[in-house]
C-alpha cells in the first residue's frame, strides 16, 4: 500500500519562505506522479494550487510554486502572508486511476 | 461557470447503506471524469474513487472496494456514490471533484461537500 508523506506542520513568519515537502514511504517522487497540491482552511472546500510538479491553478498567487527537490515534491511559499495559514495536502497518481493524498501539513504564519 | 453541488449526506445506521448525488453544471458532462474524495472529522483528505469519461471504467480505494459503487446518469448530468456496509470509519464529508481533460491527474473542480454520518 502506498503512504503519501507530509511533514504535520510547519511554522513560517510573515513575509518569510517555507517549503512543504510530499515524498513516499518507498521510492522517490518524479514529475511521473502528477504531484498536485491543495489549500483548505477548516470548513471549506479544498483550493487546487499546483498541479502537474509546477503549474499554478488559475487565480494562485505567484508567491506558491511547486517542484521537485531530491526525492519529494514541493510546494513553496515565498513572502508568506496570515490568510496562507492553512492546511495544505498533497496529492500523487500512483498508478492507473488511483490517487493518494498525504496526510496534509498544519501551516501556521 | 463550472458548478458541482452535491446532496444526500444522511445519518445512516453502521450496515447501512445511502447513495450520494453529485449535480453538474457549465460543462460538457460526458467528456469528464469524476472522483469521490472524504474527510473524516478533523482528518485530512481520502481518494475514494473515480469514473474515467468514458463511464465504464472505475477505480476504489481498498478502504471502500466492493462495498461503494461510482456511477453516473448522463440524462440527468449526475454523477452518484452508492454507499453499502456503511460503518463508523465512513463518517465523513463528501466532496465530489472534477478530473480536468487531457493527459493530467488532479482535481480540478470542487463541489461544497456533504455530510455522511454513521451512528446507531
Amino acid at each position: 500500500q502506498t503512504v503519501v508523506t507530509q511533514e504535520p506542520s510547519f511554522s513560517v513568519s510573515p513575509g518569510g519562505a517555507v517549503t512543504l515537502t510530499c515524498g513516499l514511504t518507498s521510492g522517490s517522487v518524479s514529475t511521473s506522479f502528477y504531484p498536485s497540491w491543495y489549500q483548505q482552511t477548516p470548513g471549506q472546500t479544498p483550493r487546487t494550487l499546483i498541479y502537474n510538479t509546477y503549474t499554478r491553478s488559475s487565480g494562485v498567487p505567484d508567491r506558491f510554486s511547486g517542484s521537485i527537490l531530491g526525492n519529494k515534491a514541493a510546494l513553496t511559499i515565498t513572502g508568506a502572508q496570515a490568510e496562507d495559514e492553512s492546511d495544505y495536502y498533497c496529492v500523487l497518481y500512483v498508478d492507473t486511476g488511483v490517487w493518494v493524498f498525504g496526510g496534509g501539513t498544519k501551516l501556521t504564519v | 461557470q463550472v458548478q458541482l453541488v452535491e446532496s444526500g449526506g444522511d445519518v445512516v445506521q453502521p450496515g447501512g447503506s445511502l447513495r450520494l448525488s453529485c449535480a453538474a453544471s457549465g460543462f460538457a458532462f460526458t467528456s469528464y471524469g469524476f472522483h469521490w474524495v472524504r474527510q473524516a472529522p478533523g482528518k485530512g483528505l481520502e481518494w475514494v474513487a473515480f469514473l474515467r469519461q468514458d463511464g465504464i471504467n472505475k477505480w476504489y480505494s481498498d478502504s471502500v472496494r466492493g462495498r461503494f459503487t461510482i456511477s453516473r446518469d448522463t440524462s440527468q448530468n449526475t454523477v452518484y456514490l452508492q454507499m453499502n456496509s456503511l460503518g463508523a470509519e465512513d463518517t465523513a464529508v463528501y466532496f465530489c471533484a472534477k478530473r480536468p481533460l487531457g493527459s493530467t491527474y488532479y482535481f480540478e473542480y470542487w463541489g461544497q461537500g456533504v455530510l455522511v454520518t454513521v451512528s446507531s
